[in-house]
Parts: C-alpha cells; structure tokens; sequence
C-alpha cells in the first residue's frame, strides 16, 4: 500500500505555542520511529514505539516532548510550550518490528517545523 | 566520541568512477548496518543493510563489514550525477529498536 505518510508538510508556530505532528505509518507495521532532523546532521532518535506502547522514550530531549499511539498505528508528536530550539525536520518511520536490531525502516516525508 | 562517524565532505568524485563512503562505530554490541541516501529537501531512502563480515552487492552499490575494525563502507560503482545527494549510515543493535545514524557524507559526483 502506501508509504508513510506525515501532516502537515510544512508548520509555522511562535514561540511558546503547542504544535501537534501527525504519523501514518504503513499498513502492518507494528513499529514506529519519530526522529528529528537539524540542517547538517542526521536523524536524531527520538522515541519508538511497538504497537500502542512507547518501548524506548530516551531520545526525547525534555517533558515538553510527548508522543501518543493509541491504536497501534497512527502517531502524534506533541511539542509544548515551543522554542527556537525546536525548529528542525521532523521524521517519521516505520518498520514491520520482526527484528530488533535489524529492522528496515521506511521513513515519510517529514515535517518542517519553524519556530519564530 | 560520536557512536557513528562519517565524513561530512563533500566527497568530489568524476562521473563514472567509483565512489567510497565510509563509517565507524563505537558499539562492538552492533549488528545491523544501513546505509541511507539522501537528497537535498527529501527524506531518507533505504540503499541496502549487511550483517555479516564481508561484501554485499546489490547493482552498482556494495557494501562492506568489518566488525573487528567497526567500520562499513558503502562502494558505488559507475557514479552518476543523479548519485549526488548525501548518505547516511545507521546502527542498529540486538535487543534494541533503537538506530542511531551518523551526521552523513556529502556526494557530489561531477559531469
């Protein structure tokens, strides 16, 4: 079927705002990655799920960072009380989650999000 | 020190020469290997994985393992300027879904 999938493209927010970042990931993949991406350097993990529960949490920078997946499939990102800081190219992937340590990972389009 | 290194470049290669990219890692506990293309304003895209020590091919790209040395490098055969984008290398390790990438090597393959 379809490849994943992120909404919106592209968002603008102020400083301070909350911001919601949406994941589709593809059909049957039991396991999903968000990753944040700064000009210049590669995906930095952020959180992994299997299934509807969050196995491995440590790549969130601080409590502002806060993922949900509660069927299991799609996935929201949400960034509170944004920063500067914050702006970069969001990253969503997805892996059929057989093999730990060796999955492949298929990733969407991304969100470019800008703090001003 | 970095878990997995790669040069930024850029790496200048002439069209129709072969190309290599390397990596290093940090974690002897690392078992999967990928490397990822990606272009400028894009997302990553899978090239190829390898596991075990030694080469693997697949079309113009091979990849090599050496696990005592901790590094893979990634060979590309016949470049093309159409090959010019930036690559990215990725652990993995068992037990774990976590992968962690290096910062990318830039490719420019020149006409």
């Amino acid at each position: 079927g379809a490849g994943v999938s992120q909404t919106p493209s592209n968002k603008v927010t102020e400083k301070g705002k909350y911001v919601e970042l949406r994941c589709d990931p593809i059909s049957g993949h039991t396991a999903l990655y968000w990753y944040r991406q700064s000009l210049g350097q590669g995906p930095e993990f952020l959180i992994y799920f299997q299934g509807t529960g969050a196995a491995d949490d440590s790549g969130l920078p601080n409590d502002r960072f806060f993922a949900v997946r509660p069927e299991g499939s799609v996935s929201t990102l949400k960034i509170q009380r944004t920063e500067r800081g914050d702006s970069a190219v969001y990253l969503c992937a997805s892996s059929p989650g057989k093999t730990s340590g060796g999955d492949t990972q298929y990733f969407g389009p991304g969100t470019r999000l800008t703090v001003l | 020190q970095k878990e997995v290194e790669q040069n930024s470049g850029p790496l200048s290669v002439p069209e129709g020469a072969i190309a290599s990219l390397n990596c290093t890692y940090s974690d002897r506990g690392s078992q999967s290997f990928f490397w990822y293309r990606q272009y400028s304003g894009k997302s990553p895209e899978l090239i190829m994985f390898i596991y075990s020590n030694g080469d693997k091919e697949d079309g113009r790209f091979t990849a090599q393992l050496n696990k005592a040395s901790q590094y893979v490098s990634l060979l590309i055969r016949d470049s093309q300027p159409s090959d010019s984008a930036t690559y990215l290398c990725a652990v993995g390790t068992s037990g774990t879904y976590k992968y962690i990438f290096g910062t990318g090597t830039r490719l420019k393959v020149l006409a």
